[in-house]
């Protein structure tokens, strides 16, 4: 299909693991987005690329937490040492430039063990 | 206080009632606000901006006041489709979108 494509869908860890989230974005969206959404929460922002480039990187929680987007394309989240607390739905959005509207994939559910 | 604030409900209404959500934001710099509609397991859908003279999309009334600093939602002739929930967003600067906790909305029989 057309739209925001995350995977994978469900992964489950086991704490102190490494895990990657992908993420293939609606073709021309130069603007990409990642969020996390806990049950009964809104999605928090973690990180905005513009391009290939981190335009806003404020909500990365800690340095176990990096993304990247090497060719302006797909992006990869990346958590190193996984916690529990990490557990939550991991949403990619895109968007073209400077609309306000973003296109959401399902989501990458991950937990923690 | 909190970026941005919302009553998470849930809204139990009747099929064919009016209902109204507030979302209050802190950042009086915030330039664009939007609502969004998440059903149950879903991802989030853009619903309508929301600008500053008010824009109406066919049961759906959005309004902003800067003074006061919130946006609202009105819905007419609820459906029980319209159950789910309603994010409000905004920009803070630059192309980040804050979204608050989400309003939960119950249409009934």
């Amino acid at each position: 299909g057309a739209g925001v494509s995350q995977t994978p869908s469900n992964k489950v860890t086991e704490k102190g693991k490494y895990v990657e989230l992908r993420c293939d974005p609606i073709s021309g969206h130069t603007a990409l987005y990642w969020y996390r959404q806990s049950l009964g929460q809104g999605p928090e922002f973690l990180i905005y690329f513009q391009g290939t480039g981190a335009a806003d990187d404020s909500g990365l929680p800690n340095d176990r937490f990096f993304a990247v987007r090497p060719e302006g394309s797909v992006s990869t989240l990346k958590i190193q040492r996984t916690e529990r607390g990490d557990s939550a739905v991991y949403l990619c959005a895109s968007s073209p430039l400077n609309t306000g509207e973003l296109f959401f994939g399902e989501g990458s559910r991950l937990t923690v063990l | 206080r909190k970026e941005v604030e919302q009553d998470p409900g849930p809204f139990n209404v009747p099929e064919g009632a009016t209902v109204a959500f507030n979302c209050t934001y802190s950042n009086s710099a915030s330039q664009s606000f939007f609502w969004y509609r998440q059903d149950c397991r879903k991802e989030p859908k853009l619903l309508m901006s929301v600008y500053s003279s008010g824009n109406e999309d066919g049961r759906f009334t959005a309004q902003l006041n800067r003074a006061s600093q919130y946006i609202s939602l009105l819905i007419r002739d609820s459906k029980l489709s319209d159950s789910a929930t309603y994010l409000c967003v905004f920009t803070g600067g630059g192309n980040k979108l804050t979204f608050g906790t989400g309003t939960q909305l119950k249409v009934e029989l």
